[in-house]
């Protein structure tokens, strides 16, 4: 089974700053896709945003980018502007060319107004 | 937007009760999945169905069973619930091998607990 570990249990940020949540993988494939998703309390997780590892760039969606480093097997993520809504857990996720999903232990990130 | 929906949010059993939990989504993906949350230890998979009436399992299938009969439904089985299968429990689907490069939908949770 693949591995996938986030080193970082709980994580805080004051408001309008940026932050960064690590994630790095085991896998012994060349293609394969990563995703971030997002578990406000209490509510549904959702995607953040992903990458696709033929991709050298690295993904953006609006305040939220990653930092994909292929060779080195790390994929984190990066919050810019922090606002009280982003607070909730984040998972990291990996897919191969199969049908399972492999997360990590997620990392709880605080917003301090 | 896909919709995963599970039947219940909060569902409370007493210890050796027969338990069901079901999940219906709407945007015929092949794939549906059970998953447990507990803190600290992330999501760990129960069972996948990649097709109807296929099924394969996760990392954690003892005490579970899961039936997909239709599609767009997949239900998760507690045969004798136990008190240590007190969790938050997700439910999830997305499309197969084919588009690997699209995510898992899932649905908001139920958060079962064995009395």
């Amino acid at each position: 089974a693949q591995t996938v570990t986030q080193s970082q249990p709980e994580m805080s940020v004051q408001e309008a700053e940026t932050v960064t949540l690590s994630c790095t993988y085991d896998t012994s494939e060349s293609d394969y896709y990563l995703f971030w998703y997002k578990q406000p309390p209490s509510r549904q997780m959702i995607l953040v945003i992903r990458q696709e590892a033929y991709k050298q760039q690295n993904a953006t969606e609006n305040r939220f980018s990653v930092n994909f480093q292929k060779a080195a097997k790390s994929f984190s993520l990066k919050i810019s502007d922090s606002q009280l809504g982003d607070a909730a857990m984040y998972f990291c996720a990996y897919r191969s060319g199969g049908n399972q999903f492999y997360f990590g232990t997620g990392t709880s990130l605080t917003v301090i107004p | 937007d896909v919709k995963v929906t599970q039947s219940s949010r909060y569902l409370v059993k007493r210890t050796g009760e027969k338990v069901f939990l079901e999940c219906v989504q709407d945007m015929d993906h092949e794939n549906m999945f059970w998953y447990r949350q507990d803190p600290g230890l992330g999501l760990r998979l129960i069972y996948f169905s990649y097709d109807v009436k296929m099924k394969e399992k996760g990392d954690i299938p003892e005490g579970y069973s899961v039936s997909r009969e239709k599609k767009e439904r997949f239900s998760l089985i507690l045969e004798s619930a136990s008190t240590n299968q007190t969790s938050m429990y997700l439910c999830a689907s997305s499309f197969p091998t084919d588009y690997s490069n699209q995510p898992q939908h899932f649905g908001d949770g139920t958060r079962l607990s064995i009395l």
